[in-house]
């Protein structure tokens, strides 16, 4: 089944302790992005990679990083996460062929 | 300036009749595209429907057909016949660049909700 997985669903952690949400996709797509999302803003892009090692940021990069080692993975690095990155983020991948993205599940993640 | 407006935050719609929901975009790209995604209460974004700034026939899946005035900047979805399971949030989103996915942006969602 074509998918993109993100994981944790579901994440608490402490302001300052470094995490990783982890974003995997088995269609082969060259383009990979990650968005917040917070209520009345919509969802925002973190950071998107159009291939290996190609990666830009989007229109909220501040406190994130990615990486593009592989083609089917997109992780996204909060080194020292703030309660203002509570959010709800989700991971994107679009192929060639058509025009929408497939968005991943969504992780929750808290910073207390 | 906002790329996407979605100026309804919220709207009621009894089920079986047909809904608009509002969305106007801002760009000097001749070549864009629209989406519309629905996010049901279970979180996953469902994409709906695509409409390119190059189409001359306004987009059609099903009961969605998206009203793209380009004059305008008017991209709006009708939900034609609605059901109870259509009550979610719906975004309108655009990328600039036909065939250079690159930025994408996102509407801040109506919030519809389909009443029996």
């Amino acid at each position: 089944e074509a998918q993109v997985t993100q994981n944790p669903r579901y994440l608490i952690t402490v302001t300052g302790k470094k995490l990783t949400v982890t974003c995997s996709q088995n269609m082969n797509h060259e383009y990979m992005s990650w968005y917040r999302q917070d209520p009345g803003l919509g969802l925002r892009q973190i950071y998107y990679s159009m291939n290996v090692e190609v990666t830009d940021k989007g229109d909220v990069p501040e406190g994130y990083k990615v990486s593009r080692k592989e083609k089917r993975n997109f992780p996204l690095i909060l080194e020292s996460p703030s309660p203002n990155q509570t959010s709800l983020y989700f991971c994107a991948s679009k192929g060639p062929r058509r025009p929408e993205a497939f968005f991943g599940q969504g992780t929750r993640l808290t910073v207390v | 300036a906002q790329k996407i407006t979605q100026t309804q935050p919220g709207m009621f719609v009894q089920e079986k009749e047909a809904v608009t929901l509002d969305c106007t975009y801002d760009t000097s790209d001749q070549s864009y595209g629209l989406f519309w995604y629905k996010q049901p209460s279970s979180g996953e974004m469902i994409f709906l429907i695509y409409q390119g700034s190059y189409d001359e026939q306004n987009a059609t899946e099903g009961r969605y057909s998206l009203n793209f005035q380009k004059a305008r900047k008017s991209a709006n979805l009708v939900i034609s016949a609605s059901q109870l399971g259509d009550s979610a949030m719906y975004f309108c989103a655009m990328r600039e660049g036909i065939y250079n996915f690159n930025k994408f942006y996102f509407g801040s969602g109506t919030k519809l909700n389909v009443k029996p």
